[in-house]
């Protein structure tokens, strides 16, 4: 089945660092690509979309010059935290669609990012 | 507002006892209702994905029923394992499916 791996799975770094993560899907294209966040004991929350080709669409709240998104291939979509802090700590999901609205998406296992 | 609501919070049950988990919701327009299990640590797995003509879908020992007149959802999970011990997601989708709306979860914990 389709199969979307994320990269890294865990990464632990100093405040003011800025940490790239990277997701890719394994054996289908993905023009589209969801960037989600999630608090312990919380909901997945989508912070954007990333579209191959094209700029990223941002939820409302979300800082688009702190969380970049690039969408450079089918198969790859990249969030950069940029000057991280101890408030970015979270854990970070990406996903990409089903092949059609009534099919599941297909979740990375996540990254933990914890700053410093 | 689009809103999920998933019941309990958390639960804890012995191994090969059965237990029931609900969602109730107020997602429209509707399009499908998908339970995921996440492990810790882990993306989400899907489970079931159902839309609003099927009231029933099972997985192995995972069933989930859904009604939609009365928006709500249940999956049972049958003969619990440890592996069962996650979090379970309910998700409603919208908008043509594309528009999914969490819900946060109901934590399990299978006990020897």
């Amino acid at each position: 089945g389709a199969v979307v791996s994320q990269h890294p799975s865990w990464v632990i770094c100093k405040s003011g660092t800025s940490v790239k993560i990277e997701c890719r899907s394994l054996d289908f294209q993905a023009t589209t690509m969801f960037w989600y966040r999630q608090f312990p004991k919380q909901s997945l929350m989508l912070m954007a979309t990333s579209n191959e080709g094209s700029k990223a669409t941002y939820e409302q709240g979300v800082e688009k010059d702190k969380f970049l998104i690039n969408h450079a291939s089918l198969t790859l979509s990249t969030l950069t935290v940029t000057s991280a802090h101890p408030e970015d700590s979270s854990f970070y999901i990406c996903s990409a669609p089903g092949t059609g609205p009534n099919q599941p998406q297909h979740f990375g296992d996540g990254t933990r990012l914890s700053i410093l | 507002k689009n809103q999920v609501e998933q019941s309990p919070q958390s639960l804890i049950i012995l191994e090969g006892k059965n237990c029931t988990l609900q969602c109730n919701y107020t997602v429209s327009p509707f399009s499908n209702l998908r339970w995921y299990k996440q492990d810790t640590g882990r993306g989400p797995v899907s489970l079931t994905i159902m839309t609003f003509s099927e009231n029933t879908k099972s997985n192995g020992r995972y069933t989930a029923t859904l009604d939609a007149d009365t928006k709500q959802s249940s999956l049972h999970i049958t003969a619990s394992q440890l592996s069962d011990s996650a979090s379970y997601i309910c998700v409603v989708t919208s908008n043509s499916g594309y528009a999914l709306n969490f819900g946060k979860g109901t934590s399990l914990l299978v006990t020897p």
